[in-house]
């Protein structure tokens, strides 16, 4: 089973609108992060937003917001007011609480690909 | 500050050559990994190490060899390339190998392989 799920492979959004990437995930560790990651044309991977299993408020960075809704194991990733350099290649991802000597591993979705319009 | 770099940029491979990717980080970073990006597939882990002399196994290492001598760099070689090696490789570094907190992955920006 797959332990993030992005089951939008693209979305197509109006410049100043806000926009929803969802994300759901699988994980029976009650302790776990999750991330989102913004990858432009140009290939690189941007951190966007982190939010910690056990954080009681939802995390926002500037326009980005996460939706965290942890009976659902949803995690998913509000831009508010698009813009057309918000235009890239948008990652969910999922660390779980490592085991002795596991490290600081991600798991990734597939991504979704979001395309701000005029 | 120069962050996490890798080189080459991009590279064009035969079939059973080796290969060398390599991985820089110069923020004093404890913890760094290789992952591969293919079309559909997101990111997977290759290898990780928590620590110079450290190195183990991510979801993805059949092909792959890593080794970390030095806090710093954490090369990765390909062995004998195959074409199911064609794919972009990310490095990534954090601060601590540890889970306390964001701990946020640094990547590189990638190096593209083709094994014709």
């Amino acid at each position: 089973a797959q332990k993030i799920t992005q089951t939008q492979p693209g979305m197509f959004v109006q410049e100043k609108e806000a926009v929803t990437l969802d994300c759901t995930y699988d994980t029976s560790d009650p302790s776990y992060g999750l991330f989102w990651y913004k990858q432009p044309s140009s290939g690189e991977m941007i951190f966007l937003i982190y939010q910690g299993s056990y954080d009681q408020q939802n995390a926002t960075e500037g326009r980005y917001s996460l939706n965290f809704q942890k009976a659902r194991k949803s995690a998913n990733l509000v831009i508010s007011a698009s813009q057309l350099g918000d235009s890239a290649m948008y990652f969910c991802a999922m660390r779980e609480n490592p085991h002795a000597g596991g490290g600081n591993k991600l798991t990734f979705g597939t991504g979704t690909q979001l395309k701000v319009e005029l | 500050n120069a962050g996490v770099t890798q080189t080459p940029k991009f590279q064009v491979l035969k079939t059973g050559q080796s290969m060398t990717l390599q991985c820089a980080q110069d923020m004093n970073h404890e913890y760094m990994s290789w992952y591969r990006q293919d079309p559909g597939m997101g990111l997977r882990l290759i290898h990780y190490s928590v620590g110079a002399g450290i190195t183990d196994q991510g979801e993805v290492p059949n092909g792959y060899n890593v080794s970390r001598s030095t806090t710093e760099d954490f090369p990765l070689r390909l062995l004998s390339a195959a074409p199911s090696q064609t794919s972009v490789y990310f490095c990534a570094s954090s601060y601590s190998r540890g889970f306390g907190g964001a701990n946020v992955l640094t990547f590189g920006a990638g190096s593209r392989l083709t094994v014709l």
